[in-house]
């Protein structure tokens, strides 16, 4: 069985501060884990994924997440965050086309 | 954007009808999923498709049932309405089993308001 929990229903940021979104994970065997984002009225955009390897990983749009298998998170990371940046974020587990979601991550940046 | 196509946008039904969603893959998947993604919710696992065989299904029930067609374009068929299938229907194409890690491409989704 596969979950996921993001803690924090909303993250606010002010524009040009580090931006970190919270991702933990349950999974039995080897975690294969996501970033998605979603813009209002739209699909999900894929940012990145860890499957094996390094820990930390690097995605689209500047995005970044860092698997720590021993506290069990993935969370998202960005080092400036911009005011584009402000949608729902999802961190699901699973493979082949099988991703179990939490409830996302609200993400608001302010000017 | 991905080269996911949904279709309608947006759909009123009533309460007992049934509908058909439709979608397009990206070029080359051959693999299509289905969730379901109620207000204020994640997105839910309906199923998956590839090779025109389901191949995984999520907590739903057999009312919710797919297609998927050889030139890899799908359909999510919903039958006797309830008002809680109302929700943002999204279909999302990947590579075949070990062709890729998983990645999936979201289309834009499919609004159903059910009355």
């Amino acid at each position: 069985a596969q979950s996921v929990a993001q803690p924090e229903d909303q993250v606010n940021v002010a524009e040009g501060n580090p931006l970190t979104v919270k991702c933990t994970y349950s999974v039995s065997g080897n975690p294969y884990l996501f970033w998605y984002v979603q813009y209002p009225n739209r699909g999900l955009q894929f940012l990145l994924k860890y499957i094996t390897g390094d820990n930390l990983v690097k995605g689209s749009y500047g995005f970044e997440a860092e698997f720590n298998k021993s506290q069990t998170s993935f969370h998202l990371k960005k080092p400036s965050a911009l005011v584009s940046d402000s949608a729902l974020y999802f961190c699901p587990a699973g493979s082949w086309g099988k991703l179990q979601f939490g409830a996302g991550t609200q993400v608001v940046v302010t000017p | 954007e991905t080269g996911v196509t949904q279709s309608p946008t947006h759909l009123i039904k009533t309460r007992g009808q049934q509908v058909t969603l439709r979608c397009s893959s990206q070029s080359g998947h051959n693999t299509v999923s289905w969730y379901q993604q109620a207000l204020g919710q994640g997105p839910q696992f309906i199923f998956q498709y590839y090779r025109e065989e389901e191949n995984g299904r999520g907590n739903f029930p057999p009312r919710f049932s797919g297609l998927q067609f050889p030139n890899y374009s799908s359909e999510l068929n919903v039958n006797a309405l309830e008002l809680d299938d109302s929700a943002l229907y999204l279909c999302a194409s990947s590579l075949a089993l070990g062709q890729g890690a998983g990645e999936q491409y979201f289309g834009p989704g499919t609004r159903l308001t059910v009355t």
